[in-house]
């Protein structure tokens, strides 16, 4: 199984401010990886496929990057609503893996 | 739009078989691949396995001795079972549609199994 890693497990930022999230693969997966951000109690919701396609209604401070073993989710300025959990999943091959997720939370 | 909801006992005792449901409203099952995931508390997504509409399945080698996926196109219901459960097997378990592309676009609310004598 392709193994993801997402670093850091925990990323502290101020509203307004730049985050970061990283995501490795254990092997390439050309530029098949999706970004999911879930909230407490609620389902993962897409945010973006093929490594850079934002999914429908996503806002354009989202962005996705990389191709190959990394990848990167940039939220360009957070806001009150950004603050959850994301997840990284190569769409690659099955079984499809996800990474052990990033929890962005206010600084 | 289309909506998934799943369905299914809440408590399972050990060595029996988790049953669950999703039921795809506002659009029709036949098309498309539905997927299950699971999520055990406090922790990630791990992919169980898919079906397309024409019945061809998919499973998680981690799971798939214990895993059936099967597809309804006449109530629009997919369902699970998983057999053999333990303990680890506790999770929120999510329906997902998938295109083909292999992620998930559309999920359901999922429902809490938890698997206790």
């Amino acid at each position: 199984d392709i193994v993801m890693t997402q670093s850091p497990a925990t990323l502290s930022v101020s509203p307004g401010e730049r985050a970061t999230l990283s995501c490795r693969a254990s092997q390439s997966v050309s530029s098949s990886l999706a970004w999911y951000q879930q909230k407490p109690g609620q389902a993962p919701r897409l945010l973006i496929n093929g490594a850079s396609t934002r999914a429908t209604g996503i806002p354009a401070r989202f962005s996705g990057s990389g191709s190959g073993t990394e990848f990167t989710l940039t939220i360009s300025s957070l806001q009150s609503e950004d603050f959850a959990v994301y997840y990284c999943q190569q769409h690659y091959t099955w079984p499809f893996t996800f990474g052990q997720g990033t929890k962005l939370e206010i600084k | 739009q289309v909506q998934l909801q799943e369905s299914g006992p809440g408590l399972v005792k050990p060595s029996e078989t988790l049953s669950l449901t999703c039921t795809v409203s506002g659009g029709s099952i036949s098309t498309y691949y539905w997927t299950w995931i699971r999520q055990p508390p406090g922790k990630g997504l791990e992919w169980i396995g898919h079906i397309y509409y024409s019945g061809s399945t998919n499973y998680n080698p981690s799971l798939k001795s214990r895993v059936t996926i099967s597809l309804d196109t006449s109530t629009n219901q997919f369902s699970l079972k998983l057999s053999s459960v333990t303990a680890a097997d506790t999770a929120v378990y999510y329906c997902a549609r998938d295109h083909g592309a292999w992620y998930f676009g559309l999920w359901g609310r999922g429902t809490l199994v938890t698997v206790s004598s």
